[in-house]
């Protein structure tokens, strides 16, 4: 069965750094997000990317974050200096054409210390 | 109005017990609601899903009821078993599922032997 995956599993960084979060989505998929949970709390929705750019980012996506796919296949989140705030586990999600669903990856575990 | 709301927060029931878990939501062009299923450390598992043109829609022991008047829509899990237990996120999505999706604040469900 296809699966989104998701590296690293888990990633701890000082405050301040720069981290780059990778996933693969599902090969045929055209959708591709980013949502990330706080520990113990619901799922928010980060950024989505299509044909190449953003098509829509959730007010908590400023500045310090990014996204890029840069080989058709790795689809990127990087935050340029990370804060305390940023700790928790960020989910990429893909989707193909239509109405399908949206498979979620496994998630990589953030921790800012 | 893009919230959706969940309750309740917690379930403890009994093996064979019939869980049941709400969701309400305002934006009334919601049109595709899911159900994910989260294991810890895990990623949400779409679970079972309905569109706004039925009532309910049963895959096995889990069965959606939706009502479009009152803008809510319920999880219920049938004969549940303790390998149930896990956290339980409604969403919901415009455009037929391709807009972000807007979770809840999920439900944590244990199944006691």
């Amino acid at each position: 069965e296809p699966e989104v995956t998701q590296t690293p599993s888990h990633q701890v960084t000082q405050m301040g750094q720069e981290v780059i979060l990778r996933c693969v989505p599902i090969s045929n998929h055209l959708y591709f997000y980013w949502y990330r949970q706080i520990l113990g709390q619901k799922v928010e929705f980060l950024v989505s990317f299509y044909n190449n750019e953003i098509s829509e980012k959730s007010e908590i996506f400023d500045d310090q974050f990014s996204v890029e796919r840069p080989d058709g296949s790795n689809f990127t989140l990087k935050i340029r200096s990370t804060k305390l705030e940023d700790s928790a586990m960020y989910f990429c999600a893909s989707r193909g054409t239509g109405n399908s669903e949206a498979f979620f990856g496994q998630g990589t575990r953030l921790t800012v210390v | 109005q893009q919230q959706v709301k969940q309750s309740p927060q917690s379930l403890i029931v009994q093996k064979g017990g019939i869980p049941i878990i709400n969701c309400a939501y305002e934006n009334t062009a919601f049109d595709y609601f899911p159900w994910y299923q989260q294991f810890p450390g895990k990623g949400p598992a779409l679970l079972i899903a309905i569109r706004p043109d039925v009532s309910e829609k049963k895959e096995g022991r889990f069965t959606i009821s939706f009502n479009k008047s009152a803008k809510q829509f319920s999880l219920h899990i049938m004969d549940s078993q303790p390998g149930d237990s896990a956290t339980y996120f409604c969403a919901a999505s415009a455009k037929g599922g391709s807009e972000k999706l807007v979770f809840g604040k999920g439900t944590k469900l244990t199944v006691n032997p």
